[in-house]
């Protein structure tokens, strides 16, 4: 169970173009999700939290504007990088918040998604 | 801002030695978690701590979390090579802290 499901797992992009990143979780109801993005040989850095229904959280230093997150529903959140740039190139993950006994909650993550801009 | 302090942050072993990993905050978390990530895939959930002083084995793997919930290590028996990733200890919070993670390397 708590599967998380993210789509695509590689895209290449123009530079300028814009490029959308979902994430669905299969077998549960995900109020709450969060957006990591991962350099090379590096560990995951928090970009944003997404929360079902209201406007999402963004970590310090990360452009709004520029990572478009949406979570319209208690099943999807989807993250769309606008006028992507090479240097957005980057391996995305998200990850789901699911209830769990004794810990309260776990979290589950997606296969991540390359982006390659060109 | 809490933060957690992976060490070492590469290692690289022979098959069947035996290895630790450590993960250190001045932050206590409520419960702490191990993943292990493999190139191009996402982190996948090893083992959640929660009690202080707590020990859990899965296979060849024994995790500790402190008994002051600061800190927790990771200890591998007999390593092979399909160990081999980054291993990840997240501090239990919304969101999830994590640690820079332990480059892993398994040689035959």
């Amino acid at each position: 169970g708590a599967v998380v499901s993210q789509h695509p797992s590689r895209v290449i992009c123009k530079s300028g173009t814009s490029v959308k990143i979902e994430c669905r979780s299969l077998d549960f109801q995900a109020t709450t999700m969060f957006w990591y993005r991962q350099f090379p040989k590096q560990s995951l850095m928090l970009m944003a939290t997404s929360n079902e229904g209201s406007k999402a959280t963004y970590e310090q230093g990360v452009e709004k504007d520029k990572f478009l997150i949406n979570h319209a529903s208690l099943t999807l959140s989807t993250l769309t990088v606008t006028s992507a740039h090479p240097e957005d190139s980057s391996f995305y993950i998200c990850s789901a918040e699911y209830p769990v006994e004794k810990t309260n909650y776990g979290y589950t993550f997606g296969s991540g998604t390359r982006l390659t801009v060109v | 801002t809490q933060l957690l302090e992976q060490s070492p942050q590469f290692l690289s072993i022979q098959e069947g030695e035996n290895l630790t990993v450590y993960c250190n905050s001045s932050s206590v978390f409520s419960s702490l978690q191990w993943y292990r990530q493999e190139p191009g895939e996402g982190p996948v959930l090893l083992v959640t701590v929660v009690t202080g002083g707590e020990v859990k084995k899965l296979k060849r793997l024994t995790f500790q979390f402190g008994d002051a919930r600061k800190d927790s290590s990771l200890h591998i028996t007999a390593a092979q090579p399909g160990d081999t990733g980054l291993y990840l200890c997240a501090g239990e919070n919304t969101p999830l802290v994590f640690g820079k993670g332990t480059r892993l390397s398994v040689i035959a």
